[in-house]
């Protein structure tokens, strides 16, 4: 597996801001993905985080409200943009740990409520 | 469209019983199949199946995946309370994307 925090654990914001959330895993890794949980509901992908290009986006899922950086194998930041109640969720991270076996570890998490 | 779906949505049993949820997918290009627990926010992984009726087990938790009916099981033999959470089925696709179900929400009482 692979030791991954997310920072920050959790956050308050007031609608129309942004926030950027931090990924950071202990050891290089090629695949990193973002997903969302909204409350009450299952995780969705929102977007592959590929090093060194533009993120790959998911249907429903846009760049100017959820940029992307992915500056090197072991690190990768979320940012959810021009915020509202909506975006209230829990953003995670997950690495496929060790490469092109499908198994995807998960980072804690980062509960975000928007008021 | 493809599509992960998982019964019960929830389930309450006591301490001591056996429990079985259940997964069923409908992905184009289907790679594998993974169960996760998922306590407070983090998911926990506990297995990836990509084989048809290879059994894997850990401690009193036990999978199994059927392509020919695409489905999986998740056993859990002798519950206690702390396996109360949700349980989460989700399908690897092309990409490595994991498409997962509304999960089940079980409760072990005392």
């Amino acid at each position: 597996s692979a030791v991954i925090s997310q920072k920050p654990s959790r956050d308050i914001c007031q609608r129309g801001t942004s926030l950027t959330i931090q990924c950071q895993v202990d050891s290089q890794v090629t695949m990193m993905f973002w997903y969302r949980q909204q409350p009450g509901q299952s995780l969705t992908l929102i977007a592959t985080a590929n090093q060194g290009s533009e993120a790959t986006y998911e249907s429903g899922f846009v760049i100017d409200k959820f940029p992307i950086s992915r500056p090197n194998l072991t690190f990768s930041t979320l940012t959810v943009s021009n915020l509202s109640p909506e975006d209230s969720s829990i953003y995670l991270c997950s690495v496929e740990v060790p490469p092109h076996t499908d198994t995807q570890y998960f980072g804690p998490g980062t509960r975000l409520t928007v008021l | 469209e493809d599509k992960v779906v998982q019964s019960p949505l929830s389930l309450v049993v006591h301490e001591g019983d056996t429990v079985t949820l259940n997964c069923s997918y409908e992905v184009t290009n289907f790679r594998s199949l993974l169960w996760y627990k998922q306590e407070k926010k983090a998911p926990t992984f506990l297995f990836m199946l990509t084989s048809s009726g290879i059994e894997k087990k850990s401690g009193r938790l036990s999978s199994i995946l059927d392509k020919k009916e695409l489905s999986s099981i998740l056993n859990i033999t002798a519950t206690q309370t702390g396996d109360s959470a949700i349980y989460l089925c989700a399908s690897t696709i092309q990409g490595g994307k994991l498409i997962f179900g509304q999960g089940t929400e079980l409760s072990v009482k005392p």
